[in-house]
């Protein structure tokens, strides 16, 4: 079975560091891109950082940018997102995802297509 | 940075009513645009990418249209499970998927 298993979330002050880890299980980890969404209580989704899936090229969303960094260990299996700087407006719940791809050939369209059950950070003194 | 809007933000519908939900991108995406629905307390689950093609498991009664910066999700027949939370989002930026607002969808 695919899926992913997020954990690391918590009670932070605000200036504060957290480290969220996503175990991923039932597919070939290293093939597929992943990517962190956040929900802050009674908002819509955000997209927060993307890894690739090949060329460890990584991208962050604007708000998040300079504090928030995406990593991957493939051995591991294992997505993680090293928060530092937090604020009270990091306050969400923390989704990874990962990026499927459709298509015979390029180009190939992308959807998340897996999605863990969320972890909970909240940033508050 | 792809701005998406949808619209409306919230809508009322009855079991069996045909429900049309809007997104618009803030530049053109091509066909690069996503469907999603999120359940209270759940987290989003896929229902339609690239713009058209229905994910697997979905069932037939989502239906998704459009290209360029404008975009459709059209349920036929609405089912109590349908009442949810649905959000577009474009892949066209490459890994970096951005989400429209969301439209509630209530009975």
């Amino acid at each position: 079975e695919v899926q992913l298993l997020e954990s690391g979330g918590g009670l932070v002050q605000p200036g504060g560091s957290l480290r969220l880890s996503c175990a991923a299980s039932g597919f070939t980890f290293s093939s597929y891109a992943m990517s962190w969404v956040r929900q802050a209580p009674g908002k819509g989704l955000e997209w927060v950082s993307s890894f690739s899936g090949s060329g460890n090229r990584t991208y962050h969303a604007d708000s998040v940018k300079g504090r928030f960094t995406i990593s991957r260990d493939n051995s591991k299996n294992t997505l993680y997102l090293q928060m530092n700087s937090l604020r009270a407006e990091d306050t969400a719940v923390y989704y990874c995802a990962k990026v499927g791809a459709y298509g015979d050939y390029p180009p190939y369209y992308y959807g998340m297509d897996v999605w863990g059950q969320g972890t909970t950070v909240t940033v508050s003194s | 940075d792809i701005q998406m809007t949808q619209s409306p933000s919230s809508l009322s519908a009855s079991v069996g009513d045909r429900v049309t939900i809007t997104c618009r991108a803030s530049q053109s995406i091509s066909s690069y645009l996503n469907w999603y629905q999120q359940k209270p307390g759940k987290a989003p689950k896929l229902l339609i990418y690239a713009a058209s093609s229905l994910q697997s498991g979905v069932p037939s009664r989502f239906s998704g249209s459009g290209s360029g910066t404008d975009f459709t999700l059209t349920i036929s027949s609405l089912q109590p499970e349908d009442f949810a939370t649905y959000y577009c989002q474009q892949t066209y930026s490459t890994l970096m998927y951005t989400f429209g607002q969301g439209t509630k969808l209530q009975i």
